[in-house]
């Protein structure tokens, strides 16, 4: 069956400027998960959704990002106001059950370039 | 708090040689194990997991066991194959983590015909 996906795959864009990050998990998974991997570091945790809600967000690192899963299933990340601190590779996963026990699914990543 | 620590990269090896890569963890409470695989090109894949202490996660040869004693998950395999080439995470997550993983910063793993 399909598995996560990420679009886009790569995104170039100004300081300063506004962008969003899109995710379409496994079909049926409640369970969303947003990370950002750094060059040469392992993935950081930003925010978990179960269902439609935030359930957790204390990896955002500032107000400038926001999440949304308005439906349950898609989820966007956005980005404010970017800085080139931003650019790294955002990955999403999805889990059929909430938890972190179980196995997450991961996408192939957006890579975000901030010039 | 919860933490990952991993050997740090690269490691190249030749083809058939016996792999170790060491992984020890902080944690409150009593965590689960993972080691994910990342291939070139390819997204974070699932390689084997421990949810208690003393359980051997095994996965395509790699295996790895749940120390608590010494806190450790080391992802061994006895003969690499050039397939093997990827990064690899060790992972920690549980109920006492709440809803996050914890990763370590990877290792890479270049294996040489």
């Amino acid at each position: 069956g399909a598995g996560v996906s990420q679009t886009p795959s790569n995104k170039v864009t100004e300081k300063g400027k506004y962008v969003e990050l899109r995710c379409d998990p496994i079909s049926g998974h409640t369970a969303l998960y947003w990370y950002r991997q750094s060059l040469g570091q392992g993935p950081e945790f930003l925010i978990y959704f179960q269902g439609t809600g935030a359930a957790d967000d204390s990896g955002l690192p500032n107000d400038r990002f926001f999440a949304v899963r308005p439906e349950g299933s898609v989820s966007t990340l956005k980005i404010q106001r970017t800085e080139r601190g931003d650019s790294a590779v955002y990955l999403c996963a999805s889990s059929s059950t909430p938890g972190s026990i179980y196995e997450q699914y991961f996408g192939p990543g957006t890579r975000l370039t901030v010039t | 708090g919860n933490s990952v620590t991993q050997m740090e990269g690269p490691v190249t090896l030749s083809e058939e040689a016996f792999l170790t890569i060491n992984c020890t963890y902080t944690a409150t409470g009593y965590p689960s194990l993972f080691w994910y695989v990342q291939y070139p090109g390819e997204g974070l894949q699932l390689l084997l997991k421990a949810t208690k202490a003393d359980d051997k996660g095994s996965n395509k040869g790699f295996e790895a066991t749940y120390r608590k004693e010494t806190t450790s998950f080391h992802l061994e395999k006895g003969s690499v194959q050039v397939s093997d080439s990827a990064v690899y995470f060790c992972a920690l997550g549980g109920p006492n983590t709440g809803n996050q993983f914890y990763f370590g910063t990877g290792t890479s793993l270049t294996v040489i015909p």
